[in-house]
């Protein structure tokens, strides 16, 4: 597609609940990264793929967080057992190959767990 | 450990010159990042900076001293429209993930 996509862009959940946020990359782009930003800060790092492998999944805040990017392209951050804490903005990033300079972003996912 | 460090806020006039520095500390090296994020949008890059140097694109530069573990980015002729939060991020190898500061939120003034 012409950039990255993200749905849902809202998602309210109850907490206790568990989450799917979606991420489509630029077609063809090998780095997919997700990261979460609260408001008012940077971008903060969760986990990236190269291909469809999890390089790196240091940042996940515990292991109620979980991603797959299981044939290289989109790819599904999934929260279980929601917390008030995890309301944020969820944004994916995809760069076109690894070590590629530029990263493009989504626009994001807003969820709010009440 | 890794630390990004940047102004919370600036404010400029509009067609004045504004710098917005960065310093960094990360246990590697490869690339120090811009990126410029309006209110409730993503992220989009600006600059690139992996070796020591000035890089200017239109009015926009964004210098990089890696000794000195500093950047700045320097906006000239500011409009109005340039009013946004400018983030530095640097990666510490290859195909790692970026490590953003907390970004530095321009207000350009009439």
């Amino acid at each position: 597609g012409a950039g990255v996509s993200q749905s849902p862009r809202y998602k309210v959940t109850k907490r206790g609940q568990d989450v799917a946020l979606r991420c489509d990359p630029i077609s063809g782009h090998v780095s997919l990264y997700w990261y979460r930003q609260a408001l008012g800060q940077g971008p903060e790092f969760l986990t990236y793929f190269n291909y469809e492998a999890q390089q790196d999944k240091s940042g996940l805040p515990n292991d109620r967080f979980s991603a797959e990017r299981p044939e290289g392209s989109i790819s599904t951050l999934t929260i279980q057992r929601t917390e008030q804490r995890d309301s944020a903005m969820y944004r994916c990033a995809s760069s076109l190959q690894r070590g590629q300079e530029t990263q493009y972003f989504g626009p994001g996912t807003r969820l709010l767990v009440l | 450990g890794q630390n990004i460090d940047q102004p919370t806020e600036m404010t400029a006039t509009e067609g004045a010159i504004v710098q917005i520095n960065c310093t960094y500390q990360t246990s590697g090296f490869n690339g120090l990042f811009w990126y410029q994020q309006h209110a409730g949008e993503a992220p989009t890059f600006l600059s690139y900076n992996v070796l020591d140097g000035l890089e200017e694109k239109g009015r926009f530069s964004s210098f990089l001293s890696r000794s000195k573990g500093y950047s700045y980015l320097l906006l000239k002729e500011l409009q109005m429209k340039d009013s946004a939060s400018y983030l530095c991020a640097a990666r510490n190898s290859g195909n790692t993930p970026l490590v953003f500061g907390k970004g530095t939120r321009l207000s350009v003034i009439a």
